[in-house]
């Protein structure tokens, strides 16, 4: 079966730190990997999405990147966190088929917290 | 942006049906709709989804109207594991391999003891 990694839980950083969150998937190859964020009490806004190694395509302007070194491996990263980048980070897989039964499978999210 | 419109929030009594709706009058025919939950500090998880036809799985039940602008999700008999924020999102397929959901604020459902 397939399963989502995604760490640290928790996250406390300087502002003005940088910052790198890991996500890796198992049990599937080729998957599309995504970075969403959610600040408090709002919903959840996609930042990046991967169809393959290298390939990186970014939804909303702003102070973070992404990178996937390997098949299965999303990083999102920052070299200089803001305030406004607290908030919850989630990563996601889909099998990228396009079809109806494609569905997202989150991973268990990271709490960013910027001070 | 979000295509659907849904209530900020809503309360149900356990072991009552949850009637969550969702208004997305701007539908394509080929656009789906899906529902996802997120329980507090999780992840969202996959509900059910469909196209025009009701459907029903372990979960819940979705019930689509015939003129496609609007669905209810039903969670038949509530507990308290289902207080959740829901999202509805309608999604097109596509002939590339690249799925961008959408996700709006959702609904905040309580379920109440």
């Amino acid at each position: 079966s397939q399963t989502i990694h995604q760490w640290p839980a928790t996250l406390v950083q300087p502002v003005g730190s940088p910052l790198s969150l890991e996500c890796t998937v198992e049990g599937t190859s080729n998957p599309n990997l995504y970075w969403y964020r959610q600040a408090a009490g709002r919903g959840l806004q996609l930042l990046f999405y991967s169809v393959g190694i290298g390939q990186i395509s970014s939804e909303v302007p702003q102070n973070l990147s992404a990178s996937r070194p390997q098949d299965r491996q999303f990083i999102l990263s920052s070299k200089k966190l803001l305030l406004s980048d607290s908030g919850f980070y989630l990563c996601a897989w889909s099998r990228g088929t396009g079809g109806e039964d494609e569905k997202l499978f989150f991973g268990s999210g990271t709490q960013l917290s910027v001070l | 942006d979000a295509k659907t419109t849904q209530p900020t929030s809503m309360d149900c009594a356990e072991g009552r049906a949850a009637n969550l709706p969702c208004n997305h009058s701007t539908i394509s025919g080929n656009e789906y709709v899906y529902w996802y939950r997120q329980i507090h500090s999780q992840g969202p998880q996959y509900i059910i989804h469909g196209l025009k036809n009701n459907e029903t799985n372990e979960m819940a039940s979705l019930i689509i109207t015939e003129d496609r602008k609007s669905s209810t999700l039903i969670l038949p008999h509530a507990t308290l594991r289902d207080t959740a924020v829901y999202y509805c999102i309608v999604r097109a397929l596509t002939s590339y391999n690249t799925d961008k959901l959408i996700f709006g604020t959702g609904t905040r459902l309580q379920v109440f003891p």
